[in-house]
């Protein structure tokens, strides 16, 4: 198994442009997150699946956009990238919620 | 508004040293409690967790943790720290019974002195 898989790992983006995060998990957890990273505020859920075709927002999801159409895939869609949302991305998910959670590599974006 | 607070920003010990981490959240009711650690370039690996049951959990490579529900609070311990154990650790709380967030702590960079 290859756990949870994001791509791509880094990326520089011009401000106003567009991109889409990747995660992918083969465990077939119904359960699926997106998390960013910065310095001295720890991880902030962006938004959140608890299955294919349900989505829902978590504390900063201002910019961002998801969909899951698949129980594997959860894209994280940037629609005009702007410096602030320079951090990196943990993509997560979990089967039951006493299980914990799996993290991915995380993908590092700078936008400038 | 509802949080989770880690005491220290930055702890720096020596090897051999004990280790406790505080961690307090302020959400009522049902909590899921988990405490992760990120070395440095990695990902996030889960640490230890409780659920249910026994207040004091023990997890990977000889931390452990003690949940007081009337203090709100779930720290992480270790007797006897190693160099390898330079990292920043998380604290997390998933609050309610599904458990659909989890809320983090701003995390603590620990860095053991060899």
């Amino acid at each position: 198994n290859a756990g949870v898989t994001q791509t791509p790992k880094f990326q520089v983006l011009k401000t106003g442009q567009s991109m889409t995060l990747q995660c992918a998990q083969d465990m077939n957890h119904e359960y699926m997150s997106w998390y960013r990273q910065d310095p001295g505020m720890g991880l902030r859920l962006i938004h959140y699946s608890v299955g294919a075709g349900i989505t829902d927002q978590g504390e900063v999801p201002n910019g961002y956009n998801v969909s899951r159409s698949t129980t594997e895939d959860f894209p994280l869609r940037l629609l005009s990238a702007a410096p602030s949302q320079t951090s990196v991305y943990f993509c997560a998910s979990r089967r039951f919620v006493e299980e914990g959670y799996t993290f991915g590599s995380g993908t590092r974006l700078t936008v400038v | 508004a509802q949080s989770v607070s880690q005491h220290n920003h930055h702890v720096i010990l020596s090897e051999a040293a004990s280790l406790e981490l505080g961690c307090n959240y302020s959400y009522g009711g049902t909590v899921n409690l988990f405490w992760y650690v990120q070395y440095p370039g990695q990902h996030l690996q889960l640490l230890l967790k409780y659920f249910s049951g026994d207040p004091l959990v023990k997890g990977i490579k000889g931390f452990e943790a003690e949940f007081i529900k009337s203090k709100f609070s779930f720290n992480l311990r270790k007797p006897s720290v190693q160099w390898s154990d330079t990292a920043e650790y998380f604290c997390a709380v998933s609050p309610g019974e599904y458990g659909n967030k989890l809320v983090f702590g701003a995390g603590t960079i620990l860095r053991v002195k060899s």
